[in-house]
């Protein structure tokens, strides 16, 4: 199982103001994901990476961006935020080979 | 279209019964489950998995059921502990395309009475 750390954990912030929720693991996973999750809802896949230098957008549309210039950092940013943005965000990594993720404890954000 | 769904949106047991948690699917490209278990502001923690080579996967209190024909699969907790109490995802994966990425249902919320 990965060790994997999300900060902030919780998150007030005001419309337009720009914020990077931080994703790292410890394990060397070459795969990570983010979810963005509302309550009694699925979670819904908003960016993924294979490995360093490589993203590519999910299922669900979303403003963010996401870079991943080391294995093991994938931070997600929010250039200017908005009251629709407020949700949890779910960061995930899965081992070569394996097809099972792992997820950190999200981060709570609300946007006012 | 929802690919994976969980009808039920909560189930409460006694502690020391089961629990009998259910998902349906509907893309038959899919051929590995996983059961996840959240508890409130935290992240999903992975329970258990199963291919669709198998019908039956256990680890300890939990096993899992694969129905492949009826594109339907369970987890069963024997015995159920307030401990269990959380939300429940099921999620499913297939290779390649677009199966290539894990679909979640939305989640049945299990509250096991002391």
């Amino acid at each position: 199982e990965a060790d994997i750390y999300q900060t902030p954990r919780y998150l007030v912030i005001g419309t337009g103001k720009k914020i990077t929720l931080e994703c790292s693991q410890t394990m060397g996973h070459d795969k990570m994901y983010w979810y963005q999750q509302d309550p009694g809802m699925e979670l819904h896949l908003i960016h993924y990476s294979y490995g360093v230098n490589s993203t590519e957008k999910g299922d669900l549309s979303s403003e963010s961006t996401v870079s991943r210039i080391r294995t093991e950092h994938f931070p997600l940013t929010l250039e200017s935020a908005r009251p629709s943005h407020t949700s949890q965000y779910l960061c995930a990594s899965s081992p070569q080979g394996s097809r099972a993720q792992y997820f950190g404890p999200g981060t709570r954000l609300l946007v006012l | 279209d929802q690919q994976v769904k969980q009808n039920s949106p909560s189930l409460s047991v006694q502690e020391g019964r089961i629990s009998i948690l259910n998902c349906d699917y509907t893309n038959s490209m899919f051929d590995y489950f996983l059961w996840y278990k959240k508890y409130p502001a935290e992240g999903p923690t992975f329970l258990i998995s199963i291919s669709s080579i198998k019908d039956k996967n256990e680890d300890g209190r939990f096993t899992v059921f694969l129905n492949k024909s009826a594109k339907h699969l369970s987890l069963h907790i024997v015995p159920s502990q307030p401990g269990d109490s959380a939300v429940y995802f099921c999620a499913a994966k297939g290779y390649g395309g677009a199966t290539n990425k894990l679909i979640f249902g939305t989640g049945t919320l299990l509250a096991v009475q002391p």
